[in-house]
């Protein structure tokens, strides 16, 4: 079974629009972290954030935010405003007992 | 700027020939890490590195090999190369303690298999 599930393979959205990456992840642990990374075309995959599973407060960094809800095992990733730069493949991964299990992606394409 | 470099962006090789894939990071970091992407199966674990000269499989470690003689430098060796080990491959690393679930990527090796 897919520890971490990313279930929109490619999304499309018009410059400035609204976009909500979604993860759903799976773990019977009380201890984890859940990630998201950005990898542009130039292949190199970026941390956005991590957040522990003690801490539901969700986070905004610019146009950035995260919804991390233990009730819906959900870690989502909302980009306001959309840009072209922000068309990148997404990664949400799960972290527990020092094991990484990371979701299968979803490429985000930002049409100017 | 902290960074993992490999050495390679893109090979192409033969069916049989063995290929060296090259991951030098400069943080000092205890961890290493090599990855493959493939379109929709997303990142696999080959191997890891917790210390120089240790080694532990990942989830599909069949068909690689690797070697960390240097705490900065963790080299994926594919001995006998085949056409299904074309992919993208990812080397990471992270230090111990706190952050050692923050993983830092390099740009990845693209390997064509013919």
């Amino acid at each position: 079974a897919q520890k971490v599930t990313q279930a929109q393979t490619e999304i499309s959205v018009v410059e400035k629009e609204d976009v909500t990456l979604d993860c759903v992840y799976e773990t019977r642990d009380t201890t984890y972290y859940l990630f998201w990374y950005k990898q542009p075309p130039s292949g190199e995959l970026v941390f956005l954030i991590r957040r522990n599973s003690f801490d539901e407060q969700n986070e905004i960094s610019g146009r950035y935010s995260w919804n991390f809800q233990k009730s819906t095992s959900s870690f989502n990733f909302t980009i306001t405003a959309s840009q072209v730069v922000d068309s990148a493949v997404y990664f949400c991964a799960l972290s527990e007992l020092n094991q990484f299990y990371f979701g299968t992606g979803t490429s985000l394409t930002v049409i100017p | 700027d902290v960074k993992v470099t490999q050495s390679s962006r893109y090979l192409v090789k033969r069916t049989g020939e063995k290929v060296f894939l090259e991951c030098v990071q400069d943080m000092d970091h205890e961890n290493m890490f090599w990855y493959r992407q493939d379109p929709g199966l997303g990142l696999r674990l080959i191997y890891f590195s917790y210390d120089v000269k240790m080694k532990e499989k990942g989830d599909i470690p069949e068909g690689y090999s690797v070697s960390r003689e240097k705490k900065e430098r963790f080299s994926l060796i594919l001995e006998s190369a085949s056409t299904n080990q074309t992919s993208m491959y990812l080397c990471a690393s992270s230090p111990l303690g706190a952050g050692a679930n923050v993983l830092t990527f390099g740009a990845g090796s693209r390997l064509t298999v013919l």
